[in-house]
């Protein structure tokens, strides 16, 4: 199994600041890397598919990067709906699995 | 608009049963895999299980293979995740979610708003 570790678990930052999110496999899983956005009392909705092609309707200040085993979610000029918890999945092998999810606030 | 409605949760006590369903719209259903996902109380997300576009290949968890089974019916754009033996730690919202292709190992592109299924004698 595919485990996904992602650092920090929470991050607390100022409007129009950055938000960089780390998601770290136990493996290489090459580009089958894809980060969800989920909001309290929320269904997650797909920000990035394929560690860096964007999605459509998402806001172009998120942006993914990274291949094999690194992988990194950027949010640039933050914005109070940004508020939400962040998770990376991985669909390289059965069984899929999520990160635990990094917490970010805005102040 | 693509619409995934889930439905048949409510409380139900271990080891007993219970049906979900997953009613799609919107988009041609036969032509993408479903995967059911679920979330526990405060906690982060955890894949179920997913069926192909045929329903030919069917995938689970370790921890619920051989109690959970997952189905669907292209005639009626529906999904099913039949659970037996239902334990205290499968307590959680249920989603299912639409793939972005026919086969198993995409990402989850659509979203319902999910059932929640409280496992407590």
């Amino acid at each position: 199994e595919v485990v996904l570790t992602q650092s920090p678990n929470f991050q607390s930052v100022t409007p129009k600041g950055r938000v960089t999110i780390s998601c770290r496999a136990s493996q290489s899983i090459g580009t089958s890397l894809h980060w969800y956005q989920q909001k309290p009392e929320q269904s997650p909705k797909v920000l990035i598919k394929y560690a860096s092609q964007s999605v459509s309707g998402v806001p172009s200040r998120f942006s993914g990067s990274g291949s094999g085993t690194d992988f990194t979610l950027t949010i640039d000029s933050l914005e109070a709906e940004d508020a939400a918890t962040y998770y990376c999945h991985q669909s390289s092998s059965l069984p899929f699995t999520f990160g635990p999810g990094t917490k970010v606030d805005v102040k | 608009q693509v619409q995934l409605v889930e439905s048949g949760g409510g409380v139900v006590q271990p080891g007993r049963s219970l049906r979900l369903s997953c009613a799609a719209s919107g988009f041609t259903f036969r032509n993408f895999a479903i995967h059911w996902v679920r979330q526990a109380p405060g906690k982060g997300l955890e894949w179920v299980a997913v069926i192909s576009d045929d329903g030919r290949n069917k995938y689970y968890v370790d921890s619920v293979k051989g109690r959970f089974t997952i189905s669907r019916d292209n005639s009626k754009n529906m999904v099913y995740l039949q659970m037996n033996s239902l334990r205290p730690d499968d307590t959680a919202v249920y989603y299912c979610a639409r793939d972005s292709a026919g086969g198993v190992a995409a990402y989850f592109e659509f979203w319902g708003l999910g059932t929640l299924v409280p496992v407590s004698s």
